[in-house]
């Protein structure tokens, strides 16, 4: 099964503005929506932006995404330290007819 | 309020079999789609398995296609996963997720073990 990749770790100092990439193909991220998710350490994931750049109800704007062609990115502003967790983004893959996770980023704020 | 509640997970041996089960509560059951995804200790997610809101879809990661069964009742309000043939690679935190635009709701995950 394919994945998305994105770089295995980011960081910034707390007010920073971190970005995050993620690389697809054709059949995943060129051809449908982008939801990146939020995993707190111990806990489960949380949709954190969906359809490409729109935020569930409570999620901060700090929080943004965006796509491009085959790539999408997670920007966050303003960095905080409860920011600190994993990131994945995800895709459904039309060649496939399954959902691709991307390989993850650790945040870390220094 | 939204709750998903997983349960069925446990210590296996290798070639074993394990029934999974999601309780739904605080939505209509029956109008979401459902998945399934995992987590391996300290890995990524992974997508498992997927399942339309009346049941007539059907998707499965290669990695568990023939082996795995995903269903659900929705007269219950509950998703099952059905995994046989268990490896040691199927180690993993299973949790089931609400499908709305993004898998907004989750559970806590079930931890299923395989070791001998």
């Amino acid at each position: 099964q394919s994945v998305l990749t994105q770089p295995p770790s980011a960081s910034g100092t707390p007010g920073q503005r971190v970005t995050i990439s993620c690389s697809g193909s054709s059949s995943d991220i060129g051809s449908n929506i982008v939801n990146w998710y939020q995993q707190l350490p111990g806990a489960a994931p949380k949709l954190l932006t969906y359809s490409n750049n729109q935020r569930p109800s409570g999620v901060p704007d700090r929080f943004s995404g965006s796509k491009s062609g085959t790539s999408a990115s997670l920007a966050i502003s303003g960095l905080q330290s409860e920011d600190e967790a994993a990131y994945y983004c995800a895709a459904w893959d039309d060649s496939l007819n399954a959902y691709v996770f991307g390989t993850g980023t650790k945040v870390t704020v220094l | 309020e939204v709750q998903l509640v997983e349960s069925g997970g446990g210590l296996v041996q290798p070639g074993g079999s394990l029934r999974l089960s999601c309780a739904a509560s605080g939505f209509i059951f029956d109008y979401y789609e459902m998945n399934w995804v995992r987590q391996a200790p300290g890995k990524g997610l992974e997508w498992v398995s997927y399942i339309s809101s009346s049941g007539s879809t059907i998707y499965y990661a290669d990695s568990v296609k023939g082996r795995f069964t995903i269903s659900r009742d929705n007269a219950k309000n509950s998703l099952y996963l059905q995994i046989n043939s268990l490896r040691a690679e199927d180690t993993a935190v299973y949790y089931c997720a609400r499908d709305s635009s993004g898998f907004v709701d989750w559970g806590q995950g079930t931890l299923v073990t395989v070791s001998s």
